[in-house]
């Protein structure tokens, strides 16, 4: 087991441009979760999956941030349009939910974003 | 909505000392869990100990241990015998009906040899 594995671990873009981070979860987890992390702050919830399914989408996503996890494994997350304010660090994690989901959650390193 | 509230930004501990995280939250829900996660400079978050509502015993993981009073929806970390390695920022994190963490702004723990 290789843990949550995210590429690619920074990304420097120029404002306008499109970018899409992947993330890989462990191999049995079911459940695959997005935050967004910016310097000196914990991290903010953007989405999460349950195997396939979208279930929950942050207020705090606007429209030109789309995320997909076809198939119930690896997930991408997409950003249209950059903007300076996008610049951060975009965490994801992924948890075994069986009868119950107990938020044991196990994080990637992050995919680092500079937009320019 | 659960709001996860840490008051100290930064605290330092000198090794082999004992430090106090705090932590608050606020909530309407009866069971959820409460965590404190560790993330080390340029590494990833890591779960120290958790601890779940329903439950009065407080949570102890080795040298990490929680002080958990749910009516005054307080839930801090003790840290015995700090080591260099301790050092890192600690979220506290409430996890709810709604299926996901939220988390606090965080405490960024020096330990100084």
């Amino acid at each position: 087991d290789t843990g949550v594995s995210q590429d690619p671990r920074h990304k420097i873009t120029k404002r306008g441009q499109n970018v899409t981070f992947r993330c890989d979860p462990i191999s049995e987890h079911n459940r695959l979760y997005w935050y967004r992390q910016t310097l000196g702050q914990g991290p903010e919830f953007l989405t999460y999956f349950q195997n396939e399914a979208q279930l929950e989408k942050s207020r705090l996503l606007s429209d030109r941030f789309s995320a997909e996890r076809p198939k119930g494994s690896f997930s991408t997350l997409e950003i249209q349009r950059t903007e300076q304010g996008d610049s951060a660090m975009y965490l994801c994690a992924s948890s075994l939910n069986r009868d119950r989901a107990t938020g044991e959650l196990f994080f990637g390193e992050g995919s680092r974003l500079t937009v320019l | 909505a659960q709001t996860v509230t840490q008051s100290q930004p930064e605290m330092s501990v000198q090794e082999a000392e004992t430090v106090t995280l705090s932590c608050t939250y606020d909530t309407s829900e009866s069971n959820y869990y409460l965590f404190w996660y560790k993330q080390p400079p340029s590494r990833q978050m890591i779960l120290v100990i958790r601890q779940e509502a329903y439950k009065q015993q407080n949570a102890t993981e080795n040298r990490f241990s929680v002080n958990f009073q749910k009516a005054a929806k307080s839930f801090s970390l003790k840290i015995s015998d700090s080591q260099l390695g301790d050092t890192a920022m600690y979220f506290c994190a409430f996890f709810g009906q709604g299926g996901k963490l939220i988390f606090g702004q965080g405490t960024e723990l020096s330990v100084k040899p």
